[in-house]
Protein backbone atom coordinates (compact mmCIF):
# COMPACT_ATOMS: atom_id res chain seq x y z
CA UNK A 1 0.00 0.00 0.00
CA UNK A 2 0.84 3.74 -0.11
CA UNK A 3 1.59 4.26 3.51
CA UNK A 4 1.69 2.55 6.41
CA UNK A 5 -1.48 0.96 7.85
CA UNK A 6 -3.07 -0.37 11.13
CA UNK A 7 -5.97 -2.11 12.09
CA UNK A 8 -8.00 -2.00 14.12
CA UNK A 9 -8.61 2.02 14.03
CA UNK A 10 -10.40 1.65 17.15
CA UNK A 11 -10.18 -1.03 20.10
CA UNK A 12 -12.28 -1.27 23.45
CA UNK A 13 -11.65 -4.11 25.75
CA UNK A 14 -12.70 -5.00 29.17
CA UNK A 15 -9.76 -4.93 31.64
CA UNK A 16 -7.95 -8.31 31.98
CA UNK A 17 -8.64 -9.41 27.46
CA UNK A 18 -5.62 -9.81 25.59
CA UNK A 19 -5.60 -7.48 22.25
CA UNK A 20 -3.63 -7.88 19.31
CA UNK A 21 -2.58 -4.31 17.19
CA UNK A 22 -1.12 -4.95 13.91
CA UNK A 23 0.82 -2.87 11.51
CA UNK A 24 1.64 -3.14 8.00
CA UNK A 25 4.84 -0.79 6.94
CA UNK A 26 5.39 0.56 3.59
CA UNK A 27 6.53 -2.02 1.48
CA UNK A 28 10.77 -2.66 1.77
CA UNK A 29 10.59 -0.46 4.70
CA UNK A 30 13.52 -2.37 7.21
CA UNK A 31 12.77 -0.51 10.01
CA UNK A 32 9.34 -0.48 12.42
CA UNK A 33 8.91 1.35 15.43
CA UNK A 34 5.73 1.40 17.22
CA UNK A 35 4.87 3.94 20.38
CA UNK A 36 2.58 4.41 22.74
CA UNK A 37 1.03 7.93 22.74
CA UNK A 38 -1.37 8.99 25.83
CA UNK A 39 -4.13 11.27 24.90
CA UNK A 40 -2.22 14.63 25.41
CA UNK A 41 1.22 13.61 25.20
CA UNK A 42 3.77 13.19 22.60
CA UNK A 43 4.17 9.83 21.46
CA UNK A 44 6.49 7.44 23.61
CA UNK A 45 8.49 4.83 22.26
CA UNK A 46 7.67 1.08 22.70
CA UNK A 47 9.97 -0.83 20.65
CA UNK A 48 11.95 -0.71 17.21
CA UNK A 49 12.57 -3.67 14.59
CA UNK A 50 14.82 -3.98 11.79
CA UNK A 51 13.34 -6.74 9.35
CA UNK A 52 12.71 -9.49 11.94
CA UNK A 53 15.19 -8.78 14.30
CA UNK A 54 13.84 -6.73 17.84
CA UNK A 55 17.23 -4.40 18.08
CA UNK A 56 15.40 -2.36 21.17
CA UNK A 57 12.38 -3.15 23.32
CA UNK A 58 13.02 -0.85 26.19
CA UNK A 59 9.97 1.16 25.79
CA UNK A 60 7.87 -2.03 26.39
CA UNK A 61 6.26 -0.90 29.90
CA UNK A 62 5.74 -4.42 31.23
CA UNK A 63 5.70 -8.06 30.46
CA UNK A 64 2.35 -7.64 29.70
CA UNK A 65 3.63 -6.14 26.57
CA UNK A 66 5.24 -7.88 23.31
CA UNK A 67 5.86 -7.07 20.04
CA UNK A 68 6.66 -9.45 16.95
CA UNK A 69 7.69 -9.10 13.23
CA UNK A 70 8.60 -12.71 12.29
CA UNK A 71 8.97 -12.25 8.16
CA UNK A 72 10.40 -8.83 8.48
CA UNK A 73 7.06 -7.09 7.13
CA UNK A 74 3.30 -6.93 9.21
CA UNK A 75 4.29 -6.93 12.89
CA UNK A 76 1.71 -7.14 15.61
CA UNK A 77 1.51 -5.99 19.25
CA UNK A 78 0.32 -7.78 21.86
CA UNK A 79 -1.01 -7.02 25.18
CA UNK A 80 -2.47 -9.11 27.52
CA UNK A 81 -4.61 -8.79 30.42
CA UNK A 82 -5.15 -5.21 29.29
CA UNK A 83 -5.50 -2.47 32.37
CA UNK A 84 -6.95 1.10 32.15
CA UNK A 85 -3.62 2.77 32.15
CA UNK A 86 -2.74 0.61 28.61
CA UNK A 87 -5.71 3.07 26.75
CA UNK A 88 -4.05 5.17 24.38
CA UNK A 89 -3.32 5.47 20.67
CA UNK A 90 -0.87 2.95 19.68
CA UNK A 91 1.59 4.54 16.52
CA UNK A 92 3.82 1.94 14.11
CA UNK A 93 5.82 3.76 11.73
CA UNK A 94 8.12 2.48 9.17
CA UNK A 95 11.42 3.60 7.41
CA UNK A 96 13.70 2.75 4.80
CA UNK A 97 16.45 3.52 7.39
CA UNK A 98 16.32 4.22 11.13
CA UNK A 99 18.14 7.58 10.09
CA UNK A 100 15.91 8.75 7.94
CA UNK A 101 12.36 9.76 8.51
CA UNK A 102 9.99 7.43 9.60
CA UNK A 103 6.62 7.26 8.12
CA UNK A 104 3.56 6.84 10.93
CA UNK A 105 0.10 5.23 10.52
CA UNK A 106 -2.93 7.01 11.78
CA UNK A 107 -2.64 4.34 15.12
CA UNK A 108 -5.26 2.25 16.73
CA UNK A 109 -7.12 3.92 19.65
CA UNK A 110 -7.20 1.49 22.35
CA UNK A 111 -9.78 1.81 25.04
CA UNK A 112 -9.47 -0.48 27.92
CA UNK A 113 -13.09 -0.44 29.76
CA UNK B 1 -11.49 10.71 15.59
CA UNK B 2 -9.52 11.62 19.08
CA UNK B 3 -8.08 15.01 20.35
CA UNK B 4 -4.72 15.73 20.16
CA UNK B 5 -3.27 17.97 22.39
CA UNK B 6 -5.80 18.81 24.85
CA UNK B 7 -3.40 20.00 27.73
CA UNK B 8 -0.61 21.07 24.85
CA UNK B 9 0.64 25.10 25.38
CA UNK B 10 -0.91 26.82 22.51
CA UNK B 11 0.61 29.18 19.79
CA UNK B 12 -2.32 31.38 18.51
CA UNK B 13 -1.60 33.31 15.39
CA UNK B 14 -3.78 35.32 12.66
CA UNK B 15 -3.92 33.85 9.20
CA UNK B 16 -0.97 34.94 7.32
CA UNK B 17 1.42 35.65 9.96
CA UNK B 18 4.41 33.67 10.61
CA UNK B 19 4.20 31.52 13.30
CA UNK B 20 7.78 30.31 15.53
CA UNK B 21 7.65 26.84 17.54
CA UNK B 22 10.25 25.91 19.93
CA UNK B 23 11.49 22.97 21.27
CA UNK B 24 14.47 21.66 24.12
CA UNK B 25 16.01 18.25 22.90
CA UNK B 26 17.63 16.32 26.02
CA UNK B 27 20.75 14.57 24.47
CA UNK B 28 23.86 16.16 23.31
CA UNK B 29 24.67 13.20 21.13
CA UNK B 30 21.46 12.80 18.90
CA UNK B 31 23.05 14.31 15.44
CA UNK B 32 19.17 14.05 13.97
CA UNK B 33 15.97 16.11 14.33
CA UNK B 34 12.74 15.99 12.91
CA UNK B 35 9.51 18.06 12.81
CA UNK B 36 6.26 16.27 12.79
CA UNK B 37 3.25 17.96 12.31
CA UNK B 38 -0.01 15.79 14.04
CA UNK B 39 -3.77 16.88 13.59
CA UNK B 40 -6.03 15.02 15.40
CA UNK B 41 -7.10 11.56 14.91
CA UNK B 42 -3.98 11.07 12.55
CA UNK B 43 -0.40 10.01 13.07
CA UNK B 44 2.44 12.54 13.39
CA UNK B 45 3.46 13.56 9.19
CA UNK B 46 6.98 14.36 8.55
CA UNK B 47 7.73 17.89 7.75
CA UNK B 48 11.52 18.48 8.04
CA UNK B 49 14.53 17.45 8.78
CA UNK B 50 17.55 18.74 10.33
CA UNK B 51 21.38 17.02 10.82
CA UNK B 52 23.23 18.43 13.59
CA UNK B 53 26.07 19.46 11.05
CA UNK B 54 23.97 22.14 10.24
CA UNK B 55 21.79 25.29 12.21
CA UNK B 56 19.42 25.97 9.11
CA UNK B 57 17.18 24.22 6.68
CA UNK B 58 14.53 25.14 4.27
CA UNK B 59 11.39 23.89 3.17
CA UNK B 60 8.11 24.87 1.08
CA UNK B 61 7.13 27.40 3.78
CA UNK B 62 9.11 26.33 7.07
CA UNK B 63 12.60 26.83 8.10
CA UNK B 64 14.00 24.89 10.84
CA UNK B 65 16.67 26.19 13.19
CA UNK B 66 19.16 24.66 15.40
CA UNK B 67 21.68 26.16 18.31
CA UNK B 68 22.95 22.96 19.41
CA UNK B 69 24.75 24.79 22.14
CA UNK B 70 21.54 25.46 24.14
CA UNK B 71 19.79 22.01 22.44
CA UNK B 72 17.53 23.98 20.93
CA UNK B 73 15.02 23.84 18.15
CA UNK B 74 12.63 25.58 16.69
CA UNK B 75 9.99 25.47 13.49
CA UNK B 76 9.43 28.65 11.34
CA UNK B 77 6.18 28.37 9.31
CA UNK B 78 5.36 31.53 6.73
CA UNK B 79 2.32 32.77 6.01
CA UNK B 80 0.69 30.31 8.33
CA UNK B 81 -2.81 29.18 6.81
CA UNK B 82 -5.62 27.24 8.47
CA UNK B 83 -5.05 24.37 7.52
CA UNK B 84 -1.73 24.55 9.56
CA UNK B 85 -3.48 24.25 12.82
CA UNK B 86 -2.57 21.27 14.45
CA UNK B 87 -0.13 19.83 17.24
CA UNK B 88 3.42 20.04 15.89
CA UNK B 89 6.31 17.77 17.74
CA UNK B 90 10.28 17.70 17.24
CA UNK B 91 12.27 14.76 17.67
CA UNK B 92 15.49 14.00 18.19
CA UNK B 93 17.19 11.14 16.64
CA UNK B 94 19.16 8.61 19.29
CA UNK B 95 18.81 5.55 17.73
CA UNK B 96 14.98 5.73 18.21
CA UNK B 97 12.85 8.08 17.69
CA UNK B 98 12.61 10.22 21.11
CA UNK B 99 9.76 13.11 21.02
CA UNK B 100 9.50 16.19 23.15
CA UNK B 101 6.43 17.84 24.49
CA UNK B 102 4.20 19.12 21.67
CA UNK B 103 2.57 22.42 20.89
CA UNK B 104 -0.52 23.40 19.45
CA UNK B 105 -0.94 25.82 16.85
CA UNK B 106 -4.42 27.53 16.41
CA UNK B 107 -4.29 29.60 13.10
CA UNK B 108 -7.61 32.06 12.96
CA UNK B 109 -8.76 33.63 10.03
Amino acid sequence: GAGVSQSPRYKVAKRGQDVALRCDPISGHVSLFWYQQALGQGPEFLTYFQNEAQLDKSGLPSDRFFAERPEGSVSTLKIQRTQQEDSAVYLCASSSDSLKEAFFGQGTRLTVV
Amino acid sequence: GESVGLHLPTLSVQEGDNSIINCAYSNSASDYFIWYKQESGKGPQFIIDIRSNMDKRQGQRVTVLLNKTVKHLSLQIAATQPGDSAVYFCAEEHNKLIFGAGTRLAVHP
